[in-house]
């Protein structure tokens, strides 16, 4: 069983409002990943992360920023949330030699009003 | 044209039944082949990984064809809890094994009926 943990689970926070998703991994995964999903929708990666202090952006534009200073925690910042924000974030991670075979958190389900 | 596609659905079937999905992919080098299962509005979940000789876990079977570059995921025996969204992931790993570009289908959503 996964031991890959977000928080919170559910977010609804006003426009303008600075937020901070949490991620954080027991299993000492090097890899770690943030995709964005819309309901019915595919996910879209926005972040990742190799190890510490190593990150890159994603497949999709994001106004979001992450940072990696420990290995098991890879939190995702957005300075000033927009409605547009409003989906559910996913994180993920995978060892050195899983290859596509990630580890999910249950997700943080965001709505900016 | 998707680097990966699948067919939406959604698949209703009975209890029982055996149904098939097909997901295709567009980059040849292509190296690593995965199902993930999906249940509303939950986290994807790893399922199985698709190996060249095919392989088999209980009621499930994946099988790579890599001539016509198409995976399939076939469910034997179909049960109300194998109700999901089933999403192909396709990895054109790179020479260091990153898969920081797995490729993720839309998912095909499959309806089991009692």
């Amino acid at each position: 069983e996964a031991d890959i943990y977000q928080t919170p689970r559910y977010l609804v926070i006003g426009t303008g409002k600075k937020i901070t998703l949490e991620c954080s991994q027991t299993m000492g995964h090097d890899k770690m990943y943030w995709y964005q999903q819309d309901p019915g929708m595919e996910l879209h990666l926005i972040h990742y992360s190799y190890g510490v202090n190593s990150t890159e952006k994603g497949d999709l534009s994001s106004e979001s920023t992450v940072s990696r200073i420990r290995t098991e925690h890879f939190p995702l910042t957005l300075e000033s949330a927009r409605p547009s924000h409003t989906s559910q974030y996913l994180c993920a991670s995978s060892g050195v030699d899983r290859g596509g075979r990630l580890s999910f958190g249950q997700g943080t389900r965001l709505t900016v009003v | 044209r998707k680097e990966v596609e699948q067919d939406p659905g959604p698949f209703n079937v009975p209890e029982g039944a055996t149904v098939a999905f097909n997901c295709t992919y567009s980059n040849s080098a292509s190296q690593s082949f995965f199902w993930y299962r999906q249940d509303c509005r939950k986290e994807p979940k790893l399922l199985m990984s698709v190996y060249s000789s095919g392989n088999e876990d209980g009621r499930f079977t994946a099988q790579l064809n890599r001539a016509s570059q198409y995976i399939s995921l076939l469910i034997r025996d179909s049960k109300l809890s194998d109700s999901a969204t089933y999403l192909c992931v396709v990895n054109p790993w790179d020479n260091a094994g990153n898969n920081r570009k797995l490729i993720w289908g839309l998912g095909t959503s499959l309806a089991v009926n009692p």
